[in-house]
């Protein structure tokens, strides 16, 4: 049910940078702002980045986004081990009338 | 600090019914939209519905329509979800979730484990 499409993994060694990409079309990337959420197992997602590249008081800047065209992207430089959890994209989408959810990634760090 | 803390799931049949509740606090809750989204164990987040501040605006993800009803009691810092005619692919641990205006989904709650029997 997922319109955005994200890599099942990503993997880096520790201190590495790792990308996450995140596809999708005109009805959503393309037209409306991206936000990344974490989620630790067991626990509620949390909001990572908003608006495309903007990160909520409290998220190191280890962690950054971008969006071009209909696509959107999320980095993670200075790799730790706690940063292997899942990591999920979203954005509304107009013409489903609704937000709508990366597939998304399981970050591992080697 | 944002509080939002949900409840009413639990084990229900199929062909039940269920309301879900989330106790908001720490922000002027009746000036947000608010969400439902839920998650299947192991699997992605999916959106289920979003409500504005007064109630006069609702939407639902397209395959929940007629079976899920979203609303608010402002008076009471309150979010609902009643469900209806369940099925056992609603099971999934559903979440309430805080719109910022130009931020998107921004806090969420814990989330409630709803479980339909077959």
């Amino acid at each position: 049910q997922s319109v955005l499409t994200q890599p099942p993994s990503a993997s880096g060694t520790p201190g590495q940078r790792v990308t996450i990409s995140c596809s999708g079309s005109t009805s959503n990337i393309g037209t409306n702002p991206v936000n990344w959420y974490q989620q630790l197992p067991g626990t509620a997602p949390k909001l990572l980045i908003y608006t495309n590249n903007q990160r909520p008081s409290g998220v190191p800047d280890r962690f950054s986004g971008s969006k071009s065209g209909t696509s959107a992207s999320l980095a993670i430089s200075g790799l730790q081990s706690e940063d292997e959890v899942d990591y999920y994209c979203a954005a509304w989408d107009d013409g489903l009338k609704g937000y709508v959810f990366g597939t998304g990634t399981k970050v591992s760090v080697l | 600090e944002v509080q939002l803390v949900e409840s009413g799931g639990g084990l229900v049949q199929r062909g039940g019914s269920l309301r879900l509740s989330c106790a908001a606090s720490g922000f002027s809750f009746s000036s947000y939209w608010m969400h439902w989204v839920r998650q299947v164990p192991g699997k992605g987040p999916v959106w289920v519905s979003r409500i504005n501040g007064d109630e006069s605006t609702t939407t639902y993800a397209e395959s929940l329509k007629g079976r899920f009803t979203i609303s608010r009691d402002n008076a009471k810092n309150t979010l609902y979800l009643q469900m209806s005619s369940l099925r056992a692919e609603d099971t999934a641990v559903y979440y309430c979730a805080r719109e910022v205006p130009f931020c998107g989904v921004y806090n969420w709650g814990q989330g409630t484990l709803v479980t339909v029997s077959s």
